[in-house]
């Protein structure tokens, strides 16, 4: 059974330059969740997709938006880049979205915005 | 909106001694899931044990063991005997009926000294 994948493992961006984030779902998830770890910080949600569709959303701006694909992986998309985006992004597959408690981590993307 | 709080920035203990990291929430739900996560350096968040709230009886998994106090709201985490393995940031972590996220706590630095 393949785990979550995340990609790139680092990135390094300039304020007000756009970024994309990838994840792969554990095989047969349907749900994923993404979290913004800052530095010293409890990860923070972001947004969850359920069937391609966002099934809800913690306190974001829309700059943050995502994308869930038919094969379940999925894409997280910063525009403007601020500096306090700076963080490590986890992304959590679910099996099914009623136990969508029962979350597996990625190993996360850690951005850095100079 | 629930909150969780970790009081104990960082903790230290001997190789094969117990250690407990407390943690306490705030909710106004009847039903929920607490869980503990690790995230050693490597940065994968790996769950280490999770509690149903309606459910009486502490969740043990191997060496780590729970104490959940629904009316005093806290859920404290022991671990025995332990490794050095087990050195790592230590989050507590509460799903309640919103359905879509974790909400973390800010994490436990644990330290195991040989």
């Amino acid at each position: 059974e393949t785990g979550v994948t995340q990609s790139p493992t680092h990135l390094i961006k300039t304020r007000g330059q756009q970024v994309t984030l990838r994840c792969s779902s554990q095989s047969g998830h349907n749900t994923v969740s993404w979290y913004q770890q800052a530095l010293g910080q409890g990860p923070q949600f972001i947004f969850q997709y359920y069937r391609e569709e966002e099934n809800g959303r913690g306190n974001f701006p829309p700059r943050f938006s995502g994308l869930q694909f038919p094969n379940y992986s999925s894409e997280l998309n910063v525009n403007a880049l601020e500096l306090d985006d700076s963080a490590l992004y986890l992304c959590a597959s679910s099996l099914v979205i009623g136990a969508s408690y029962e979350q597996y981590f990625g190993p996360g993307t850690r951005l850095t915005v100079t | 909106a629930q909150t969780v709080t970790q009081s104990q920035p960082e903790m230290s203990v001997q190789e094969a001694e117990t250690v407990t990291l407390s943690c306490t929430y705030d909710t106004s739900e009847n039903n929920y899931y607490l869980f503990w996560y690790k995230q050693p350096p490597s940065r994968q968040m790996i769950l280490v044990i999770r509690q149903e709230a309606y459910k009486q009886q502490n969740a043990t998994e191997n060496r780590f063991s729970v104490n959940f106090q629904k009316a005093a709201k806290s859920f404290s985490l022991k671990i025995s005997d332990s490794q050095l393995g087990d050195t790592a940031m230590y989050f507590c972590a509460f799903w309640g009926s919103s359905g879509d996220k974790l909400t973390f706590g800010t994490g436990t630095r644990l330290a195991v000294r040989p």
